[in-house]
């Protein structure tokens, strides 16, 4: 069936580059978002791309899609303290309208 | 706009009771889902509904039904609660193809004696 899996945790310190890692199982995967939740919160669509792209660019984002390997990475550059959160990869699975996320990657910035 | 807009924001029950979390959008999506959020298992989804007046069970939908009252609408309940449901709930609606994007409502988190 479908997986999509993330690392726990990442601490980085302000202003570095911060990189977020998922790999998934399903290689009919039409789109791959990442999601952001802060403390208390629902989550919040931060970008997506389409499986025939492999880079997407938006301000300090940049999303990297390896379709080979069926790897997805999540680039925030100048990390700052209110990036602190929690991190969701998540694919559009083959069931209609479907998906399935990883597990939640948590980021600390400490400054 | 408000979004999506989930009640109660938080509850406590005894097991065996029952009760229902509403949901709502505005922004005229066919879509909605209901997700539980457990920690270290990311986001699972119980029921959806592809459009006013249909429903389909998701990952994990014993113990749960639902109702899709109208387009704007989608409620969960649970008919007698289980300290297994003790959760934080996420109701969710998508807008139209292709991307199928999801937005999530602010959560309940129930908590189950």
């Amino acid at each position: 069936g479908e997986d999509v899996e993330q690392s726990l945790f990442l601490s980085v310190r302000e202003g570095d580059s911060s990189v977020i890692n998922c790999t998934y199982t399903d290689s009919s995967s039409t789109y791959l978002y990442w999601y952001k939740q802060e403390p208390g919160a629902g989550l919040q669509l931060l970008t997506y791309i389409f499986s025939n792209m492999d880079m997407k660019q938006d301000q300090r984002l940049t999303v990297l899609l390896n379709k080979k390997d069926k790897h997805l990475s999540l680039r925030i550059a100048d990390t700052q303290t209110g990036d602190s959160a929690i991190y969701f990869c998540a694919e559009r699975g083959t069931g209609f309208q479907k998906l399935v996320f990883g597990t939640g990657t948590r980021l600390l910035v400490s400054p | 706009n408000a979004g999506v807009t989930q009640t109660p924001k938080f509850q406590v029950l005894k097991t065996g009771q029952s009760m229902t979390l509403q949901c709502a959008q505005d922004m005229n999506h066919n879509s909605m889902y209901w997700y539980r959020q457990d920690p270290g298992m990311g986001l699972r989804l119980i029921y959806y509904s592809a459009s006013e007046g249909t429903t389909d069970k998701g990952e994990v939908p014993n113990g749960y039904n639902v109702s899709r009252l109208n387009k704007r609408e989608f409620s969960l309940r649970l008919e007698s609660a289980a300290p297994s449901q003790t959760s934080v709930y996420f109701c969710a609606s998508s807008e139209g193809r292709p991307q199928e994007t999801q937005y999530f409502g602010p959560g309940t988190r129930l908590l189950v004696l």
